[in-house]
């Protein structure tokens, strides 16, 4: 079975610019989230999403948004680019929320280099 | 959420087991200890995960205490291939929502 998957692998725009990333889910995974991680530091959670609705929001501005389709992919979206929005993004995914049972399982990320 | 104190750096012999402690002294009843790892920019891998019981797997050894404040995973035979960061991760209540802290850069020794 294939892993957690996301598009682009790189990326490189200007400050300003608005930004979406992709990512495809395992099959059967219904929950997806999201993660910034900035060198040298660990990954930061953005937002989860489960049945199209978002279930958790982490410390980010309005300028990051996500949604979830109906075939329980995703897309992130950054408005207004800043340099330090310079990172790599993580997409993962889990068969449901949950208090703890349900590990993630993230893909290979897309860096995002913003000039 | 409980958060997690890990040694920045750990080295370790290839061949030998390497032991990376955990602690989370504010962990409460119904969160799980999960470990991860990432390897130089790529996206974290899954390794293990438990609540209360040591748990085992084809890739690790968790060793939880009693008292579940602290905890140590194991890996049983290090090769090269096994440097990496290490993350220890006490579930949070939010749904899947991780806090992954700074972790521990594994560095494993020919």
């Amino acid at each position: 079975d294939a892993g957690v998957t996301q598009s682009p692998t790189h990326l490189i725009k200007t400050r300003g610019q608005h930004v979406t990333l992709r990512c495809s889910p395992i099959s059967g995974h219904k929950s997806v989230s999201w993660y910034q991680q900035v060198l040298g530091q660990g990954p930061q959670f953005i937002f989860q999403y489960y049945e199209k609705e978002e279930r958790g929001r982490g410390n980010f501005p309005d300028r990051f948004s996500a949604r979830q389709f109906p075939n329980y992919s995703s897309e992130l979206n950054v408005n207004a680019l800043l340099l330090g929005d310079s990172a790599l993004y993580l997409c993962a995914s889990s068969l449901a929320p949950g208090q703890g049972r349900y590990e993630q399982y993230f893909g290979p990320g897309t860096r995002l280099t913003v000039t | 959420d409980a958060k997690t104190t890990q040694p920045t750096s750990m080295d370790c012999a290839e061949g030998r087991a390497a032991n990376l402690p955990c602690n989370h002294s504010t962990i409460s009843g119904n969160e799980y200890v999960y470990w991860y790892r990432q390897i130089h920019s790529q996206g974290p891998q899954y390794i293990i995960h438990g609540l209360k019981n040591n748990e085992t797997n084809e890739m690790a050894s968790l060793i939880i205490t009693e008292d579940r404040k602290s905890s140590t995973l194991i890996l049983p035979h290090a090769t090269l291939r096994d440097t990496a960061v290490y993350y220890c991760i006490v579930k949070g209540h939010n749904f899947n929502k991780f806090y992954f802290g700074s972790g521990t850069k594994l560095n494993v020794k020919p």
